[in-house]
């Protein structure tokens, strides 16, 4: 089992670039998570899906943000164009439908600064 | 909606001491999960304890228990012999059951360990 996997681990671009995050989840998970980690707001809940199809993207702070999972093994979160208050770390998760009991496993986070 | 309270940002104990972090929390739901993550500097999301919602019996995972007051919709983590590895953000957090299932975190609070 080699996790969930993020890339990049640090992104640092300017300002009104394109940003595009990736996220690999564990084999046999359906559930994917997209959170934001800021020191003034905590882990926010972006958007999150269940067998590919975004269930919840109540969360995702506006248009220039948008995520996709086009199959089972692979999710993206794009930012365009990006600005300096999106600087935060972005983290993936994943966990297996109808265990509600087990734990989000995390991906490692991609540190995001835009200059 | 569901909502995670910690209100203490920041704590700090003796090492071989005893703490407790408070959470708190507000659902509608009768049915649900409780965990505490541990966020070392490294920024891996690390599962420290989970509670099921339904069982009365406080969890326990070596040094860490919790004290669960469903009544209250309160869950603290005591950690006892503290350890300087202990060292990190603590994040209290809140899964629902069902289709439409997500966890919620608090803001979380940052514990040191003094030697």
């Amino acid at each position: 089992d080699a996790g969930v996997i993020q890339s990049p681990r640090h992104e640092v671009t300017e300002m009104g670039q394109e940003v595009t995050l990736r996220c690999k989840p564990i084999s046999g998970h359906d559930y994917l998570f997209w959170y934001r980690q800021t020191m003034m707001r905590g882990l926010e809940l972006l958007i999150y899906f269940n067998n590919n199809v975004p269930i919840d993207d109540s969360g995702m702070p506006e248009d220039r943000f948008s995520a996709k999972m086009p199959n089972a093994s692979f999710s993206t979160l794009k930012i365009q164009p990006s600005e300096p208050r999106d600087s935060a770390v972005y983290f993936c998760a994943s966990s297996r439908q109808g265990f509600w009991n087990s734990p989000l496993h995390f991906g490692n986070g991609t540190r995001l600064t835009v200059t | 909606a569901q909502t995670v309270t910690q209100s203490q940002p920041e704590m700090s104990v003796q090492e071989a001491e005893t703490v407790t972090l408070s959470c708190t929390y507000d659902t509608s739901e009768s049915n649900y999960y409780l965990f505490w993550y541990k966020q070392p500097p490294s920024r891996q999301m690390i599962l420290v304890i989970r509670q099921e919602a339904y069982k009365q019996q406080n969890a326990t995972e070596n040094r860490f228990s919790v004290n669960f007051q469903k009544a209250a919709k309160s869950f603290s983590l005591k950690i006892s012999d503290s350890q300087l590895g202990d060292t990190a953000m603590y994040f209290c957090a809140f899964r629902t059951t069902g289709a439409n299932s997500k966890l919620t975190f608090g803001k979380g609070i940052t514990l040191s360990v003094r030697p």
